[in-house]
């Protein structure tokens, strides 16, 4: 079964750091694009982060600089480390596997997300 | 970049209605399309990609349209299972970036 287990969220300071992991069942980590995105209490969602099969990097402005996305291909699991946290941060964090794929008249690549985890929550607070 | 408006941000309707939600992007973004479906606690869920291509496992009653900055999603007979939160999404790839729209609440009447 095609599986994704987020873990790692929990209750840290302003300033602090913390490390989601999202475990991997069923395909392998390293041969998709894989993605972070957050939903604030209450918010829609929010992209946070991609880490494409060759191992390019991307980030949203509003955490670049302070998160890394990054993968252990022998424990097929994906990771965001957080530093600087803020209160804005705080939210269920989701990682999913993508797809990256070309529009139908070549003109445009698209990207969605197929397998999705149950999320992990992260409350940045003093 | 590219931004993402949905209409309307909720919708009241009753089971066997039909339901169209309506995302416009900021500049044309061709068939690059997806739809998610959200539940109260729940991660989201894909319907739709690349505009108008239904997911496998999704059901028939739900479709997608549009191209270029005007996309829909129809629900031609709304079911009790489908009342929950939806949202379009685009990728930019250069740099690459994914956008949302706001989300929009389909609620019983």
């Amino acid at each position: 079964e095609v599986q994704l287990v987020e873990s790692g969220g929990g209750l840290v300071q302003p300033g602090g750091s913390l490390r989601l992991s999202c475990a991997a069942s069923g395909f392998t980590v390293s041969s998709n694009y894989m993605s972070w995105v957050r939903q604030a209490p209450g918010k829609g969602l929010e992209w946070v982060s991609v880490i494409y099969s060759g191992g390019s990097t991307y980030y949203a402005d509003s955490v670049k600089g302070r998160f890394t996305i990054s993968r252990h291909n022998s424990k097929n699991t994906l990771y965001l480390q957080m530093n600087s946290l803020r209160a804005e941060d705080t939210a269920v964090y989701y990682c999913a596997r993508g797809f990256l794929g070309t529009s139908r008249d070549q003109s445009w690549d698209y990207y969605y997300m197929d397998v999705w985890g149950k999320g992990t929550t992260v409350t940045v607070s003093s | 970049a590219i931004q993402l408006t949905q209409s309307p941000s909720s919708l009241s309707a009753s089971v066997g209605d039909r339901v169209t939600i309506t995302c416009r992007a900021s500049q044309g973004i061709s068939s690059a399309l997806a739809w998610y479906q959200q539940k109260p606690g729940k991660a989201p869920k894909l319907l739709i990609y690349d505009a108008s291509s239904l997911e496998s496992g999704v059901p028939s009653r739900f479709s997608g349209s549009g191209s270029g900055t005007d996309f829909t999603l129809t629900i031609s007979s709304l079911q009790p299972e489908d009342f929950a939160t939806y949202y379009c999404q685009q990728f930019n790839s250069y740099p690459p970036s994914l956008t949302f729209g706001g989300g929009t609440k389909v609620e019983i009447k």
